[in-house]
């Protein structure tokens, strides 16, 4: 268990619709990231949140967006979504320790299996 | 971005058997991970190495960052060792004292352990 939560485990739904994945990252990490798994861009980054701030973008779409709380936990909203939106949506979180250099070791959530129908 | 190559894309063992995963990178990268996803779907750590070798039971990871390779191995292979394994890594850029890295991943070997 890598302390990572994300709910739903399992999502199903119909195209032009909006879904909301929530995760909740390890005690003390103040990053979070989304990335997305699907069968023809293989794992690809989304968001990366720090402290309730966004740091970066990756390849996400307009439709998509992000956002983190107060406590932490955060939502990926996914709207008016396609059949190619199913995949396997992953949230990781870290702590960056500042050593010789930056270290960071990204803790992966179970996933959200988001099928779009 | 850095463009991540991993290989062999597929790997079919024998339980008992040692195997050797390669990845290669594009670029410089300050941080490197391993991970195994299984069948369940679950991404699980193994390594986070940057450089130098380390071990965790029967398997073993080594990353020479100066040629921009990471190796894992995979002794006395199980059948639960079965599963797509990755390797990530990261460019930082760093503001404020914060980093914020996004870790790019290879495609994967995918490994099948024959029991």
């Amino acid at each position: 268990d890598s302390g990572v939560t994300q709910t739903p485990k399992h999502l199903i739904t119909a195209t032009g619709q909006r879904v909301t994945l929530r995760c909740s990252p390890r005690s003390g990490d103040l990053s979070v990231y989304w990335y997305q798994q699907s069968l023809d861009q293989g794992l690809q980054f989304l968001i990366h949140y720090y402290n309730g701030e966004e740091r970066a973008k990756g390849n996400i779409l307009e439709r998509f967006s992000a956002q983190q709380f107060p406590d932490l936990h955060s939502e990926l909203n996914l709207s008016s979504l396609e059949l190619g939106d199913s995949a396997l949506y992953f949230c990781a979180s870290s702590v960056a320790t500042v050593g010789t250099g930056y270290q960071e070791t990204q803790y992966f959530g179970p996933g959200t299996r988001l099928l779009v129908l | 971005g850095i463009q991540v190559e991993q290989s062999p894309p597929d790997l079919i063992l024998q339980e008992g058997a040692n195997s050797t995963l390669r990845c290669n990178f594009s670029d410089s990268v300050n941080n490197l991970q391993w991970f195994h996803q299984n069948p369940w779907g679950q991404l699980i750590n193994l390594f986070y190495i940057p450089s130098g070798t380390k071990q965790n039971g029967r398997l073993s990871a080594t990353t020479v960052a100066t040629e921009r390779y990471s190796l894992l191995y995979i002794s006395s292979s199980q059948t639960t060792d079965s599963g797509v394994y990755f390797c990530a890594g990261i460019l930082f850029a760093n503001a404020g004292g914060t980093s914020y890295g996004k870790l790019t991943f290879g495609q994967g070997t995918i490994l099948t352990v024959h029991p």
